[in-house]
This record gives C-alpha cells, sequence and structure tokens, in this order.
C-alpha cells in the first residue's frame, strides 16, 4: 500500500459528460501529481500541485482541470467527455517538488461510452 | 527536448532466467533515475533511485546500472519470478523547475513457466 488512495476506482459514463477525479495524498506530503495511461500507451504528465499551487503543467487539456486544497487532497475534473478519454488517471505523491520518490495510488479507470 | 527511450518494447523470458532492460535518456541537466515496476491495472511502484555519484543500486533480484557518461542506464532482473510480469518504467528527474520527470515507455516483461 503506497498510501496514497484514489477514488473511485472505476467510473462509466458517456460523451459530454463532467466527472472527478479524488486523491488523497500520502500523510506528510505536499506535492500531488496527476497522470493518465491510455491503453499501452505510457504514463503522460498532466499536472503537479505542491502545498496548493499549481508548479508544473503537462499535456492536460483546456476540459481538464485540477486544484489542491488546504487539506492537501486534489481533485482532477474532467469535462465534455470523448471517448479517447477513456484511460488509467493515477494520482502520485511526493514529500516535496518531486527530486524524491514519487508514489502511486491504484488509479482511476475511466470509461467513456 | 528531454527524452528516455526503453528497449525492448517487451519480451517474454523463462522462469528462472535472468534478463536485461535498457533506458537511454538526454534528460539535461540530470538529477537523478529511477526505475519503477508496474504491474498490469496498478500504480508503478519505485523500485531503484540513482543519483549521478551512483552507479549501481539493487533492490532484491533487481539490479539498477547507471553510466552518466553514455547517459544509459539498465534493470538487470536475476532468476526471474512469474512475479516479475509487469511494466518496467525508467524515469528521469531533471535539475530544473516546472516539470522535472521524464518518463521511458516502459518495457513489458513476461514470464512463462
Amino acid at each position: 500500500d503506497s498510501g496514497v488512495t484514489q477514488t473511485p476506482k472505476h467510473l462509466i459514463t458517456a460523451t459530454g459528460q463532467r466527472v472527478t477525479l479524488r486523491c488523497s495524498p500520502r500523510s506528510g506530503d505536499l506535492s500531488v501529481y496527476w497522470y493518465q495511461q491510455s491503453l499501452d500507451q505510457g504514463l503522460q504528465f498532466l499536472i503537479q500541485y505542491y502545498n496548493g499551487e499549481e508548479r508544473a503543467k503537462g499535456n492536460i487539456l483546456e476540459r481538464f482541470s485540477a486544484q489542491q486544497f488546504p487539506d492537501l487532497h486534489s481533485e482532477l475534473n474532467l469535462s465534455s467527455l470523448e471517448l479517447g478519454d477513456s484511460a488509467l488517471y493515477f494520482c502520485a505523491s511526493s514529500l516535496g517538488h518531486g527530486e524524491e520518490k514519487l508514489f502511486f495510488g491504484s488509479g482511476t479507470q475511466l470509461s467513456v461510452l | 527536448k528531454n527524452q528516455v527511450e526503453q528497449s525492448p518494447q517487451s519480451l517474454i523470458i523463462l522462469e528462472g532466467k535472468n534478463c536485461t532492460l535498457q533506458c537511454n535518456y538526454t534528460v539535461s541537466p540530470f538529477s537523478n533515475l529511477r526505475w519503477y515496476k508496474q504491474d498490469t491495472g496498478r500504480g508503478p511502484v519505485s523500485l531503484t533511485i540513482m543519483t549521478f555519484s551512483e552507479n549501481t543500486k539493487s533492490n532484491g533480484r533487481y539490479t539498477a546500472t547507471l553510466d552518466a557518461d553514455t547517459k544509459q542506464s539498465s534493470l538487470h532482473i536475476t532468476a526471474s519470478q512469474l512475479s516479475d510480469s509487469a511494466s518496467y518504467i525508467c524515469v528521469v528527474s531533471a535539475r530544473a523547475a516546472g516539470n522535472k520527470l521524464t518518463f521511458g515507455g516502459g518495457t513489458r516483461v513476461l514470464v512463462k513457466p
């Protein structure tokens, strides 16, 4: 168990809908990262938050947004969903800015039908 | 552009045999190199982290090497077990602001009895 909790584990929705994925980092970790992994693809970095502030941005679509709350949990919002958004979404956390080990959650499997 | 290339993309080995996975990178300025193991449908788990001054690090039957001059790393799996079937991801961290981590596409290993 990495200590990173992601909910829900599975999500099935329809095109055009909006969903929210939730992540609770390891106790004491200040950074939260979001990654997308499509079928048979590598991990694609979406966005990083550090202590409530956006720190780095990757290939995140404008339809996607995220935030980190004062209690350090984070939410990834995906809107106007398309079939191609179906993927595993992972959250990871680290103590600092990312020079150290990342701890990954078990992921949320999103299926857009 | 920072890149991490892994080879082979996939390999099949017999239980009990050894194998070596390769990682070449162009990330600069280099901070550290990590190897992660990702079981199907699960989040990646850290195996090793090596800094510039380290050229080998072991974690049980996993041994990673790093040649910072040639910008190459390898992950050697000794006496493979069925549970070693997974994707192995090389991740290189840069000493820079913003997104510091560059992920390789992974090598998918299948261990057969």
